[in-house]
């Protein structure tokens, strides 16, 4: 069955610090990929997206993901985290071909110290 | 207008309760969606409906009945639920369910609590 891992449950960052968030996913057909966040007290938002072509996306708020297909990774980065950051992150992958099939990761537990 | 809206946003309803849920968007979407999310969990597929029609079901019990009376609304009929079902019920709309029309857009959600 395909899976979505996240490795980093709680992450703890104090401002301008880099990110860096884990997202493996097990499924050998074609995917489309996703990071979507979660502030406190919001509802779940895109932060972006990867469908096809260029592997490095840019999403909002100066995320970006890069897609590595060998790896089966989907792995988000910021070079230097606000305290606005702080949030849960979600990556999501679509599993193309056959049944739908729209899958969540565990989520990951940002906080940003200011 | 990119929002999906949810009502009620919390809901208290006992085991013997007949309760419903509703979503609405207005962006043309013809995917609709819900979702079960617990305590700090991910939000788990229940139902897809593409273009008005149930494409899936996650084998979901049948104390929740989807419904959509249009492209625009979707509901959620719940009756003789267990305490277990009390979760955040999210609601999210897609342009559909392909390769390039998949970017979900979520609703606040619906907080259920069953007594």
């Amino acid at each position: 069955a395909q899976s979505v891992s996240q490795h980093n449950h709680h992450v703890i960052l104090s401002e301008a610090a880099s990110l860096e968030l884990g997202c493996n996913y097990s499924y050998g057909g074609t995917v489309n990929l996703f990071w979507y966040v979660q502030y406190p007290g919001q509802h779940l938002q895109l932060l972006l997206k990867y469908f096809s072509g260029d592997p490095l996306v840019k999403g909002i708020k100066g995320f970006e993901a890069e897609f590595i297909k060998s790896k089966f990774s989907f792995n988000l980065r910021k070079p230097s985290v606000q305290w606005s950051d702080t949030a849960e992150y979600f990556c999501a992958v679509n599993a193309l071909g056959g049944t739908y099939k729209y899958i969540f990761g565990t989520g990951t537990r940002l906080k940003v110290l200011a | 207008d990119t929002e999906v809206t949810q009502t009620p946003k919390h809901l208290v309803m006992g085991m013997t309760n007949k309760k419903s849920l509703k979503c609405e968007q207005h962006m043309g979407h013809r995917a609709m969606y819900w979702y079960k999310q617990k305590a700090k969990k991910p939000p788990e597929l229940m139902f897809v409906y593409s273009y008005e029609k149930l494409s899936i079901n996650e084998s979901v019990p049948s104390r929740f009945s989807p419904e959509c009376p249009n492209s625009s609304l979707l509901n959620l009929h719940l009756h003789a639920l267990q305490p277990e079902d009390s979760a955040l019920y999210l609601c999210a709309s897609s342009q559909g369910t392909g390769a390039n029309t998949d970017t979900q857009y979520f609703g606040p959600g619906t907080r259920l609590t069953v007594l």
